[in-house]
């Protein structure tokens, strides 16, 4: 079965500091790996996505994220934190399995950058 | 251009009633996917429709949910005889189909309180 977890219910780090925000996945195959963040009230909006070529991948709003095959992970990173970036994170599979390419969501992360 | 919309943003009912939900994709995505969410965890896969079909409704809970998408459009997920466990944040996203268009784009979520 395909799953992704999210070790941290809740991360804080100071305004500048760099943020890590951890995601590992367990999958059969080639994993399509996905962060998304939510703000309040509003829908998830996409922020970058793994599918195949460099284990770093850019997204947007100078967010990135690091695939690594030998430890099954995706962590999500930014060099240095905006206040703004305080939200709910969720990292995501794809199951490639079943032909429907639904997501498998892990539990979240809440960001809190404090001033 | 339009994103994802969802339509009640908010939705209370009392425990017993039918409700409707109603999702309106991106103009062209023929791919359509309804998530739940409740307080606390990350979104989980109820239905896919590829076009008018659903290619997949094992993530339904029970006969009580059923979701329709007539034109291969809009989509209409239907709870009859809600009971208070139904309460949470129902997501709507969509997908185009080309190979590049790997990720989904989420609606902002219709809100539903059963009481």
């Amino acid at each position: 079965a395909q799953s992704v977890a999210q070790p941290e219910d809740q991360v804080n780090v100071a305004e500048g500091n760099p943020l890590t925000v951890k995601c590992t996945y367990s999958v059969s195959g080639n994993p399509y790996l996905f962060w998304y963040v939510q703000y309040p009230n509003r829908g998830l909006q996409f922020l970058l996505k793994y599918i195949t070529g460099d284990n770093l991948v850019k997204g947007s709003y100078g967010f990135e994220a690091e695939f690594n095959k030998s430890q099954t992970s995706f962590h999500l990173k930014k060099p240095s934190a905006l206040v703004s970036d305080s939200a709910l994170y969720f990292c995501a599979v794809r199951d490639n399995t079943s032909g429907t390419y639904k997501y498998i969501f892990g539990t979240g992360t809440r960001l809190k950058v404090l001033a | 251009g339009a994103g994802v919309s969802q339509t009640p943003s908010n939705k209370v009912t009392e425990k017993g009633k039918y409700v409707e939900l109603r999702c309106d994709p991106i103009s062209g995505h023929t791919a359509l996917y309804w998530y739940r969410q409740s307080l606390g965890q990350g979104p989980e896969f109820l239905i896919y429709f590829q076009g008018t079909g659903a290619a997949d409704d094992s993530g339904l809970p029970n006969d009580r949910f059923f979701a329709v998408r007539p034109e291969g459009s809009v989509s209409t997920l239907k709870i009859q005889r809600t009971e208070r466990g139904d309460s949470a944040v129902y997501l709507c996203a969509s997908r185009g189909v080309a190979a590049s268009y790997n990720e989904q784009f989420f609606g902002p979520g219709t809100r539903l309180t059963v009481l």
